[in-house]
């Protein structure tokens, strides 16, 4: 299982862009990038999912190098609400969640 | 609207009683799972299950039982063997078990138990 790597915390402004990185030296071939957000005493949320090159969705996007050995999350124009702990997993069946990074955003 | 409601938001039980907690998904889920959140800690998996009548263990899923008898349902019971059962607990579902389908998973909004 592929174990990765992300800052424990991080902080910014309220419109701002934030990119979170996340480290998986060892990712396997066939294994996939997931990110999620998690609000206290709430379960999490996916936000976004790729196996490589660019994702983008309406909340997020994803940009992944072509050696698959880490991953950006991408936030634009953060507020308030995106105030969470953010979290990269990253393989092909079972989840393991670490303990994510903590992104405070402030006004 | 579809999604995934756990109940009790929160529990409170006596040390040697057992408890069950309540998953029900209307998204026409095939799998479903259940996870424990400890402060400080990250998710940790207790069972899942890919299909009706029939479930895995997880990483930690001594003091746990669960059943699979309704594709919407999927309940944990928290036995008086589990030995420090005070987290918060997570279901969720996901569409299926095959390649990106197991990580896209959708999470209810936990049940905080309490041994007193």
């Amino acid at each position: 299982l592929a174990k990765t790597t992300q800052p424990i915390s991080m902080d910014s402004y309220e419109g701002q862009e934030v990119n979170i990185t996340c480290s998986h030296n060892n990712i396997a071939t066939n294994d996939y990038i997931t990110w999620y957000q998690q609000f206290p005493s709430q379960g999490p949320r996916f936000i976004i999912q790729g196996y490589k090159t660019k994702v983008t969705n309406e909340v997020a996007s994803l940009f992944i190098p072509a050696d698959r050995k880490s991953s950006t999350l991408s936030l634009p124009r953060v507020s308030l609400s995106d105030t969470a702990v953010y979290y990269c997993l990253v393989g092909n069946r079972k989840l393991i969640w670490g303990l994510g990074t903590s992104l405070a955003v402030n006004p | 609207d579809g999604g995934i409601t756990q109940s009790p938001k929160y529990l409170f039980r006596k040390e040697g009683q057992n408890v069950t907690l309540s998953c029900e998904q209307n998204l026409n889920h095939d799998a479903m799972y259940w996870y424990r959140q400890d402060p400080g800690q990250g998710l940790r998996l207790i069972y899942y299950s890919q299909i009706v009548n029939d479930f895995q263990k997880g990483d930690i899923a001594e003091g746990y039982s669960v059943s699979r008898e309704k594709k919407e349902s999927f309940p944990l019971t928290v036995t008086s063997a589990q030995k420090n059962p005070t987290a918060f607990y997570l279901c969720a579902s996901s569409p299926g078990t095959s390649g990106g389908a197991w990580h896209t998973q959708y999470f209810g909004p936990g049940t905080r138990l309490t041994v007193l």
